[in-house]
């Protein structure tokens, strides 16, 4: 059964670029959250989808944007990307409408130089 | 964004020690949550908690929802090595419509033999 998975692992970005995350739910779950966590820091909440729709969003600007597809994977991409986005992005998987029993990937660890 | 207070931010013990770890907040969760994470590793669920006094063992992790619904606890008896990583403790308010999960700055636990 595999999990959450998620790519790219690592990538490197200049001030300025774009970047888009992609992230597989775990099999059988329709909802996906996309967390933040800098170095240190816990994870920070971005936004969530379900039914293809983002459903909850947190105190992101917009230059974050997701999109949710049919089979339930999301893209999570970021623009105007700059020094203070440097971070691990974080997808996460539930089954259960609300819960927060998240299901974690490794993540995406990005660096912008 | 909004973090949960955790304490201690850091600590050291000898293998078979027990530990206690808390975690507070200024605002009312319905749910708590204790996540561990290893290193490149995504935060993996160990306990949730869905009632105010509520205590629930998972193993040699016991976890307890404050009674005032601003804290809670975890204490993991009999340490061993495997138990090194970042403990997070994090929140929801799913009753208030609220999907998000606020995390605290986490718990870094090292065991020494």
């Amino acid at each position: 059964d595999a999990g959450v998975t998620q790519s790219p692992t690592h990538l490197i970005k200049t001030r300025g670029q774009q970047v888009t995350l992609r992230c597989s739910p775990k099999s059988g779950h329709d909802t996906v959250s996309w967390y933040q966590q800098a170095l240190g820091q816990g994870p920070q909440f971005i936004f969530q989808y379900y039914e293809e729709e983002e459903r909850q969003r947190g105190n992101f600007p917009d230059r974050f944007s997701g999109h949710q597809f049919p089979n339930y994977s999301s893209e999570l991409n970021v623009n105007a990307l700059l020094l203070g986005d440097s971070a691990l992005y974080l997808c996460a998987s539930s089954g259960l409408m609300g819960t927060g029993e998240l299901f974690f990937g490794e993540g995406s660890r990005l660096t912008v130089l | 964004g909004q973090q949960l207070n955790q304490s201690p931010q850091s600590m050291f013990i000898q293998e078979g020690e027990d530990v206690s770890m808390n975690c507070t907040s200024s605002s009312i969760f319905n749910t708590w949550l204790w996540y561990k994470q290893d290193p490149g590793e995504g935060p993996v669920l160990l306990i949730a908690l869905y009632k105010a006094g509520e205590l629930t063992s998972n193993g040699r992790l016991t976890a307890q929802f404050g009674i005032t619904r601003k804290d809670s606890f975890l204490n993991i008896s009999a340490s061993i090595p495997s138990d090194v990583g970042i403990y997070f403790c994090a929140g929801q308010n799913s009753g208030a419509g609220s999907y998000q999960l606020t995390f605290g700055k986490g718990t870094k636990l090292s065991v020494i033999p």
